[in-house]
């Protein structure tokens, strides 16, 4: 079955520093993933929407310029948190389908939990 | 505010026994799906029902979908300890924004 790959799955780091998070599609071609963030036993929230070839689209109250988003290739969308700091903690997943449609099922990475010191 | 409304939140049952939470949405869909998500990973599609479907079956897996009522129902029956995990819906917004809505989820725990 189609796999989404997302890397590293865990993140300490101080404050400041900037992180990035791969999210890789293995097995077949992603022109669209979607970047959620996930608090402690809350629902995910949909941060962004990363198009290969071209800018992603972010979700109201989501800073373009702290979490940007590059989608350089039809396997490989890449988020970096920029001088992270404490409250940018949290779980953040993508997600892509294989049908390209974004209605359709979604294939998850594992997750990435960040921990800003 | 959310889509999807899991509920209940929390749901404790015994190895065997059915467990059965519902989803209630606010808008028009296309479809609505169901999600598992294991403890610190990401989640896993279970089934997908479209909005002209009523009831939908996978393995131990029921949906139910009411578009009247706006809400649909998982039903895993005959329970194991593997299916401890979260359930969430997602649903769309018919003639909406391009994404998936997740619910807040029902977290079900299946004591052996």
């Amino acid at each position: 079955g189609a796999v989404v790959s997302q890397h590293p799955s865990r993140v300490i780091c101080k404050s400041g520093t900037s992180v990035k998070i791969e999210c890789r599609s293995l097995d077949f071609q992603a022109t669209t993933m979607f970047w959620y963030r996930q608090f402690p036993k809350q629902s995910l929230m949909l941060m962004a929407t990363s198009n290969e070839g071209s800018k992603a689209t972010y979700e109201q109250g989501v800073e373009k310029d702290k979490f940007l988003i590059n989608h350089a290739s039809l396997t490989l969308s890449t988020l970096t948190v920029t001088s992270a700091h404490p409250e940018d903690s949290s779980f953040y997943i993508c997600s892509a389908s294989e049908q390209g449609a974004w209605y359709q099922p979604q294939h998850f990475g594992d997750g990435t939990r960040l921990s800003i010191l | 505010s959310q889509q999807g409304e899991e509920d209940p939140q929390a749901l404790s049952i015994q190895e065997g026994e059915n467990a059965t939470m519902n989803c209630s949405y606010k808008t028009s869909i296309n479809n609505l799906q169901w999600y598992r998500q294991n403890s610190g990973r990401g989640l896993v599609h279970l089934i997908l029902i479209r909005s002209n479907e009523r009831e939908k079956h996978s393995g131990r897996l029921r949906v139910t979908l009411d578009t009247s009522k706006k809400s649909s129902s998982l039903l895993i029956t005959a329970s194991r300890a593997a299916d401890t995990a979260s359930y969430f819906c997602a649903t769309d917004t018919k003639g909406g924004s391009e994404k998936l809505v997740f619910g807040k989820g029902t977290k079900v725990t299946v004591n052996p």
